[in-house]
């Protein structure tokens, strides 16, 4: 597509239910990162994708989180069991391989209550 | 580790004041440095970048030089406008498709 697409835009839950985030990149990008946007602060990382692999999983917060990517394609993120704490902007950018500048997408707030 | 400090906001200017919003990082080897830009109810744009030491990035009007001797990359433009009003984050990356690491973000409002 022509950008970053992710979707939903927002989601509410309830404590303890479980949330599936997507994140549709830019085609032909091959790297893909989630961040998360908590409010008043910068972009926490969470996670790069290249290809199908996840060299570097390293900001995801707990064993709640996991995330999987199809191919050079579509990635979701998965949260079990949400908490208030997690509730954020998650963000989801990719770019090409060897190429600064990484194009983002509009995010989905989440908000857990 | 790799961070990024960025200056607090929120900054406050008048139409066609000078900004200035600082920028220091610690990083090992030699990382590139970006600014991003968050319009209201937009995902991040990519406002420039600079890839080595002394390199300047600019665009729309703003500018901001890589200074290796003092782990700096501030952002300035001469004239702000209204439309200039948003959240800038200053980032680094330390490696080709790497992560990045970024600031707390500064938020710019614009008066007329």
């Amino acid at each position: 597509g022509a950008g970053v697409s992710q979707s939903p835009s927002n989601k509410v839950t309830e404590k303890g239910k479980d949330v599936e985030l997507r994140c549709d990149p830019i085609s032909g990008h091959t790297a893909l990162y989630w961040y998360r946007q908590r409010l008043g602060q910068g972009l926490e990382f969470l996670i790069y994708f290249q290809g199908n692999s996840a060299p570097d999983k390293s900001g995801l917060p707990s064993d709640r989180f996991s995330a999987e990517r199809t191919g050079e394609s579509v990635s979701t993120l998965t949260i079990q069991r949400t908490q208030q704490e997690d509730s954020a902007v998650y963000l989801c950018a990719s770019s090409q391989t060897g190429s600064y500048g990484y194009t983002f997408g509009s995010g989905t707030r989440l908000t857990v209550v | 580790g790799d961070s990024v400090t960025q200056m607090e906001g929120p900054v406050t200017l008048s139409e066609e004041a000078f900004l200035t919003i600082n920028c220091t990082y610690t990083a090992t080897g030699y990382p590139s440095l970006f600014w991003y830009v968050q319009y209201p109810g937009e995902g991040l744009q990519l406002l420039l970048k600079a890839t080595k030491a002394d390199d300047k990035g600019s665009n729309k009007g703003f500018e901001a030089t890589y200074r290796k001797e003092t782990t700096s990359f501030h952002l300035e433009k001469g004239s702000v406008q209204v439309s200039d009003s948003a959240v800038y984050f200053c980032a680094l990356d330390t490696g080709t498709a790497s992560k990045l690491t970024f600031g707390t973000g500064t938020r710019l409002q614009v008066t007329l």
